[in-house]
């Protein structure tokens, strides 16, 4: 898997917009971008995933540069429950793929939701 | 979405003991795997349980430390053996679905197995 560089820590208001950008500047065609949440003390927790398209869903929003070499997720009004750890992966991800299943994480970004 | 129990959710062990966790699935899924997350690490991918043969591990991890079973589509465990301080960590197991109409990658995680050698 193409390996991901996120920033160590960010902080974000509460209401505000969290940004969190990740950078994947070798990333194969056929890999997409993941991103998942680790809540203190509980396991991690899939939110989103993308190709190319930008992609939204209840969580959060993906923006993927069109190069695809970096990405950026959006929370749009975080709340301090969205205090976590984030993780941008990119992976091979097929049904009938087998052999690059597995997901690798980086260090990711702790992200603190600040009252 | 799979829902993932272990077993158990901590423990406290003894130097030289060994401990199998327990990782139960309420649906039949592909695949499983087994992570380790040291104190204020990120997650490392221990190995792959494979249904009825072998588990691939990753570098740096052996067959006769960690030893994996997966009987079935439903079920796995991972023991750590001779265990020592620097085996003290959370364990996760985590699945993927791969149904092919819906796929979407998606990995569930369980809570975790806390442990602490002695």
């Amino acid at each position: 898997d193409a390996k991901t560089t996120q920033p160590t820590s960010m902080d974000c208001a509460e209401g505000r917009a969290a940004n969190l950008p990740c950078n994947h500047s070798t990333i194969s065609g056929n890999e997409y971008v993941y991103w998942y949440r680790q809540i203190h003390s509980q396991g991690p927790q899939y939110i989103i995933h993308g190709l190319k398209n930008n992609e939204t869903n209840e969580m959060a929003s993906l923006i993927i540069t069109e190069d695809r070499k970096s990405s950026t997720l959006i929370l749009p009004h975080a709340t301090l429950r969205d205090t976590a750890v984030y993780y941008c992966i990119v992976r091979v991800a097929s049904p009938s793929n087998f052999g690059n299943e597995k997901l690798t994480f980086g260090t990711g970004t702790r992200l603190t939701i600040i009252p | 979405s799979a829902v993932i129990s272990q077993k158990p959710s901590r423990d406290i062990c003894q130097r030289g003991t060994s401990l199998t966790i327990q990782c139960q699935v309420d649906s039949q899924v592909t695949m499983m795997f087994w992570y380790r997350q040291q104190p204020g690490q990120s997650l490392t991918l221990i190995a792959t349980a494979n249904q009825g043969s072998e588990a691939t591990y990753e570098s740096g991890f052996v067959i006769d430390k960690f030893p994996i079973s997966r009987p079935n589509l439903t079920f796995s465990t991972l023991t750590v053996s001779n265990m020592s301080p620097e085996d003290s960590s959370i364990y996760l197991c985590s699945v993927e679905e791969r149904p092919a109409a819906t796929y979407t990658g998606e990995l569930f995680f369980g809570e975790g197995s806390r442990l602490t050698v002695l």
